[in-house]
């Protein structure tokens, strides 16, 4: 089975700091991605990486940046923290063929006090 | 512009009865549509996926879900409702346009509630 591992499951940060959210996935999948979840908006693409070192900008990219030094790992960074970041975020993997599936890792759910 | 439309924010629905969560699409060329659901505080699980083919798809958990190009709709079904099938039900197409045509577009997602 393809696993997705997010390391945080639920934090709190202060506004202002610095956050890092990391994925991490088993499959050698060439794709990731880190969606952010919120009510009544769906789910709404932040970025994505197509090989290492390599990401674009998704839907919604402004306040977040990422990396991907290693294939298997694909980290969000919130460079300062603010409370209209306070959600719900996926992340996601998958091999990179057309119409193969994507899949998504439990969810870190990000409080910003 | 490529979207996805689920029109009902909850549907409710008895033990035992069928089930239907709605889905419309647009999207350019030809669509690879997808069904996830989510259970409180967890990730996205897949469910079924429209590639090509047969347009009645078989996917988990007894889950269907019937692609109408016509119509451009591609509604998720069951024939028989479990009340742990009460979850919240995303819809997806694959977002046909820039180099990677693995991102999916999300709909705003159904809530099921399925009541004994």
């Amino acid at each position: 089975d393809v696993k997705v591992t997010q390391s945080s499951r639920y934090l709190v940060k202060r506004t202002g700091e610095k956050v890092f959210l990391e994925c991490v996935q088993d499959m050698d999948h060439e794709n990731m991605f880190w969606y952010r979840q919120d009510p009544g908006l769906g789910l709404r693409l932040i970025y994505f990486s197509y090989d290492v070192k390599m990401k674009e900008k998704g839907d919604i990219p402004e306040g977040y940046s990422v990396s991907r030094e290693k294939k298997e790992r694909f980290s969000l960074i919130l460079e300062s923290a603010s409370t209209n970041q306070t959600s719900m975020y996926l992340c996601a993997s998958s091999p990179g063929i057309s119409g193969n599936t994507i899949y998504f890792g439990e969810g870190s759910w990000l409080t910003v006090v | 512009a490529q979207s996805v439309a689920q029109p009902e924010d909850q549907v409710n629905v008895a033990e035992g009865n069928p089930l239907t969560v709605k889905c419309t699409y647009s999207v350019s060329g030809n669509p690879y549509l997808f069904w996830y659901v989510q259970y409180p505080n967890r990730g996205l699980q897949f469910l079924l996926k429209y590639i090509t083919g047969d347009n009645l798809v078989k996917g988990s958990y007894g889950f269907e879900a019937e692609f109408n190009k016509s119509q451009t709709s591609f509604h998720l079904k069951k024939p028989s409702a479990l009340v742990s099938d009460s979850a919240l039900y995303f819809c997806a197409v694959r977002d046909t346009e820039g180099y990677n045509t693995d991102k999916l577009i999300f709909g705003t997602g159904t809530r099921l509630q399925v009541f004994p």
